[in-house]
């Protein structure tokens, strides 16, 4: 079956790292995605990775995939209030199709 | 940049009565798709299309929900006699084409549908 999984909740202080996890279950992905939802907007694409790459970074965001734990991550460097959001993981099954399937999502607080 | 557009942000709406969400996705993308967000829950893939037909969509996509392209540029979702259980965020999502349907969608802003 096709299931993603994430934490609910992670607080962090102004400068430091967050890490966001995520766990799924589809061992047929072809990619996996990360996304932030401010409150009242729509779902932004932050970056994505293929399979068959360990790992991306890009600017602050780096994503590190473990394909035989299934296992997902994406780390903010330095990261600011502006970063508050919500962070979605979401994977894209090997269908023609592209449909996506999401976790449920982690908000990601920053205190000053 | 490029966006997907999505009409009206916030739809009210009586129970049993039809309603249409209309988005037009970015220019030169050619698959489309809908999602929906309950409050408090996972964004849920409704349907996705194609070359003018459906492509895949999920068991909550029953006979009281259809999509249409009618022209080049908008893709609209229509709930028939809708239930207060539709109530929900409507994300339309387009992603281009280079080397398949897997590429990164980009959704607009929503429409928030709620049914009276």
């Amino acid at each position: 079956g096709e299931d993603v999984e994430q934490s609910l909740f992670l607080s962090v202080r102004e400068g430091d790292s967050s890490v966001i996890n995520c766990t799924y279950t589809d061992s047929s992905s072809t990619y996996l995605y990360w996304y932030k939802q401010e409150p009242g907007a729509g779902l932004q694409l932050l970056t994505y990775i293929f399979s068959n790459m360990d790992m991306k970074q890009d600017q602050r965001l780096t994503v590190l995939l473990n394909k035989k734990d299934k296992h997902l991550s994406l780390r903010i460097a330095d990261t600011q209030t502006g970063d508050s959001a919500i962070y979605f993981c979401a994977e894209t099954p090997l269908s023609n199709t592209g449909k996506l399937i999401f976790g449920q999502g982690t908000t990601l607080q920053v205190k000053p | 940049e490029p966006e997907v557009t999505q009409t009206p942000s916030h739809q009210v709406t009586q129970m049993g009565q039809e309603v249409i969400l209309r988005c037009v996705p970015i220019s030169n993308h050619l698959y489309f798709y809908w999602y929906r967000q309950i409050l408090g829950q996972k964004v849920e893939f409704l349907v996705s299309f194609y070359n003018n037909e459906i492509s895949e969509k999920s068991e909550i996509f029953d006979d009281q929900f259809s999509v249409e392209r009618p022209d080049g540029s908008n893709f609209t979702l229509k709930i028939r006699s809708t239930k207060l259980e539709d109530s929900a965020m409507y994300f339309c999502a387009s992603s281009g084409r280079q080397g398949g349907a897997n590429q990164p969608q980009h959704f607009g802003d929503g429409t928030r549908l709620s049914i009276l």
